[in-house]
């Protein structure tokens, strides 16, 4: 058990439809990091989050978003999906103040499909 | 642009087997992670390093800066250790991972 939990564990949805996936960090830690996981891309990072605020950008689409709340979890929206979206979201935690990303760990992922 | 190639892509063993599985990455980096994610899809970080080597139980990684590669070794492997393997690489100061395409690894008792 990483101490990191994703909810939900999986997600069937129709295209179009908008989506909200959670994040509870390790327990301390501040910074948190979201990776898309698809069979044609691999895994992508998205966005971190360092104590509520946005610290790195990666390959996010407009359509997505993501906070960081005062009680360190995080939330990940998808909107207006497409197939393509289908994916396994991870989200991951660590003591890294920013600098690097210091050890990871990860949730289980949340796995969406778009129907 | 930083990429990072995984070789090879797919590797099978017998049980008892020294392992490698190597990562190549093209631009000066500060770190580099390797991650470990089993069929059911859950990730697990296995090392994290900027220089020489570090040691794990049976997992063995080193890096050469210079060279621009990574080796990830798993001595007298087992079949539970059958999952991908992932080399991710992160330079710069902030949280921002590249990852390889990963090594699929099956061991066979």
């Amino acid at each position: 058990d990483s101490g990191v939990t994703q909810t939900p564990k999986h997600l069937i949805t129709a295209t179009g439809q908008r989506v909200t996936l959670r994040c509870s960090p390790r327990s301390g830690d501040l910074s948190v990091y979201w990776y898309q996981q698809s069979l044609d891309q691999g895994l992508q990072f998205l966005i971190q989050y360092y104590n509520g605020e946005e610290r790195a950008k990666g390959n996010i689409l407009e359509r997505f978003s993501a906070q960081q709340f005062p009680d360190l979890h995080s939330e990940l929206n998808l909107s207006s999906l497409e197939l393509g979206d289908s994916a396994l979201y991870f989200c991951a935690s660590s003591l890294s103040t920013g600098g690097d990303t210091g050890e990871l760990f990860f949730g289980e992922g949340s796995r969406l499909t778009v129907l | 642009k930083n990429e990072v190639e995984q070789s090879p892509q797919n590797l099978t063993a017998q049980e008892g087997e020294f392992i490698t599985i190597n990562c190549s990455y093209s631009v000066g980096i500060s770190a580099l992670h390797w991650l470990q994610q089993h069929p059911g899809g859950g990730i697990v970080s296995l090392f994290m390093l900027s220089s020489g080597k570090k040691k794990h139980g049976r997992l063995i990684a080193t890096i050469n800066i210079q060279e621009k590669h990574s080796s990830l070794h798993i001595t007298a492997s087992h079949p539970r250790d059958s999952a991908v393997y992932i080399c991710a690489s992160h330079s710069g100061n902030t949280g921002k991972l590249i990852f390889g395409q990963g090594t699929t690894l099956q061991v066979k008792p």
